[in-house]
């Protein structure tokens, strides 16, 4: 199974400032998910991190708002761009090789934005 | 939008009682998988039912899919107090695909 770490576990930042989040996976995985997770809600995907090519976002999510890199098979970082207190939530990356179908995910980012 | 319904929102036990939550989705799947998340921590994975499968089991847990009422249960036998958290279903299309999740059930199990 893959370990997933996340930095950092959690941050409380201003608004109109931006955050980024680290997500790094002990082994090669062929696909990353960023998903977010509002105050007492579920979790909603928010993009899928390619690498070396531009993330695919989901509905209701803009590349302008979170930026998302893939550099390699193990590494991703999500930001979050000028910040507003709608922003607070739990960010979390995943991942999951194509043969495994199994989705491990990290230990998540809580952010509040004040 | 969310794939998934959870039922029930919310699930108070006593310890030693099995607790069962219900999970429906409205598209085809490949897989269903079901975490448990301990107050807004990261989740944690608990079992992958696949399209052709119907029930599996992990130790005190046991899970069912019925793909014509699209829906899937977690059982959880003789309870305790450490299951206490949120669990979620979420299910894919593909295998390593990506997962859309239902809304969770709550579980609180009181020693």
């Amino acid at each position: 199974s893959a370990v997933i770490s996340q930095k950092p576990s959690r941050d409380i930042c201003q608004r109109g400032t931006s955050l980024t989040i680290q997500c790094q996976v002990d082994s090669q995985v062929t696909m990353m998910f960023w998903y977010r997770q509002q105050p007492g809600q579920s979790l909603t995907l928010i993009a899928t991190a390619n690498q070396g090519s531009e993330a695919t976002y989901e509905s209701g999510f803009v590349i302008d708002k979170f930026p998302i890199s893939r550099p390699n098979l193990t590494f991703s970082t999500l930001t979050v761009s000028n910040m507003s207190p709608e922003d607070s939530s739990i960010y979390l990356c995943s991942g999951n090789s194509r043969s495994q179908e199994t989705q491990y995910f990290g230990p998540g980012t809580r952010l509040l934005v004040l | 939008s969310q794939q998934g319904e959870e039922d029930p929102q919310a699930l108070s036990i006593q310890e030693g009682e099995n607790a069962t939550m219900n999970c429906s989705y409205k598209t085809s799947i490949n897989n269903l998988q079901w975490y448990r998340q301990n107050s807004g921590r990261g989740l944690v994975h608990l079992i992958l039912i696949r399209s052709n499968e119907r029930e599996k089991h992990s130790g005190r847990l046991r899970v069912t899919l019925d793909t014509s009422k699209k829906s899937s249960s977690l059982l959880i036998t003789a309870s305790r107090a450490a299951d206490t958290a949120s669990y979620f279903c979420a299910t894919s299309q593909a295998a390593g695909n990506k997962l859309t999740f239902g809304g969770g059930t709550r579980v609180l199990v009181k020693p």
